[in-house]
């Protein structure tokens, strides 16, 4: 059974800070890696994808990386600014239809 | 991307009574939908698969007689809650896939469901 990790489950940074954001799975037969932010009280927001074949996906601001065998992603945030606040998901389903697990979550908040 | 729409994107309701939460793929064709719940400061767990035109396959620990899923159209998939309580007060939000064409999962907005 696939099981999703992240760390850590929360996150205070001064505006202007790179940071890193960590997602773990146990299973390391997925079909590819979602990020998605989330604000309070609304839905997903559908930030990088990356494929099972990929190291790695950016854009803007943000870089995710993927190493499937050691089931690891990491979501990098460069210059973080405070519209960044939010909770960020990770999630990964095994096939092109299958369901999507998600992560616990990293909630982020960006200090001015 | 694909388009998926949920409705509505909140709702109040007595407890006792039921509550229909749809969605609907709008440009293409979705043989399998899928259910989650949040609830506060938690993340998504999924409640169950919806199959058009078969019965849904649900998760460990969710109540199948309570959330009924309707999957009657390859294009809309329905949840109700049926007989609400406080505690089903929830954010619920499903989400869809288009296997053999676009690899992510697509959500839709979701729904804020509030009983009192």
């Amino acid at each position: 059974k696939q099981e999703v990790t992240q760390i850590p489950a929360a996150l205070s940074v001064p505006e202007g800070e790179n940071l890193v954001l960590n997602c773990s799975f146990t299973d390391s037969a997925i079909y590819n890696l979602q990020w998605f932010r989330q604000d309070p009280g609304k839905g997903l927001t559908s930030l990088l994808l990356i494929q099972s074949s990929q190291r790695e996906q950016t854009s803007g601001r943000l870089n995710a990386s993927l190493d499937k065998s050691s089931g690891r992603s990491t979501l990098y945030i460069a210059a973080s600014q405070p519209g960044d606040s939010a909770t960020y998901l990770c999630a990964v389903p095994k096939t092109s239809y299958d369901k999507v697990i998600f992560g616990p979550g990293t909630s982020l908040s960006v200090i001015p | 991307g694909a388009v998926v729409s949920q409705h509505p994107s909140w709702v109040i309701c007595k407890s006792g009574t039921s509550v229909k939460i749809e969605c609907r793929s709008l440009d293409f064709q979705a043989t399998t939908m899928f259910w989650y719940r949040q609830f506060p400061k938690q993340s998504l767990m999924l409640m169950a698969t919806s199959n058009e035109g078969s019965k849904a396959t649900y998760e460990q620990g969710v109540e199948k007689d309570k959330f009924l899923i309707n999957h009657a159209s390859l294009t809309l998939s329905t949840l109700t809650v049926t007989s609400a309580h406080p505690e089903d007060s929830s954010f619920y939000i499903c989400s869809a896939r288009v296997p053999g064409s676009l690899p992510e999962a697509f959500f839709g907005q979701g729904t804020r469901l509030t009983v009192v």
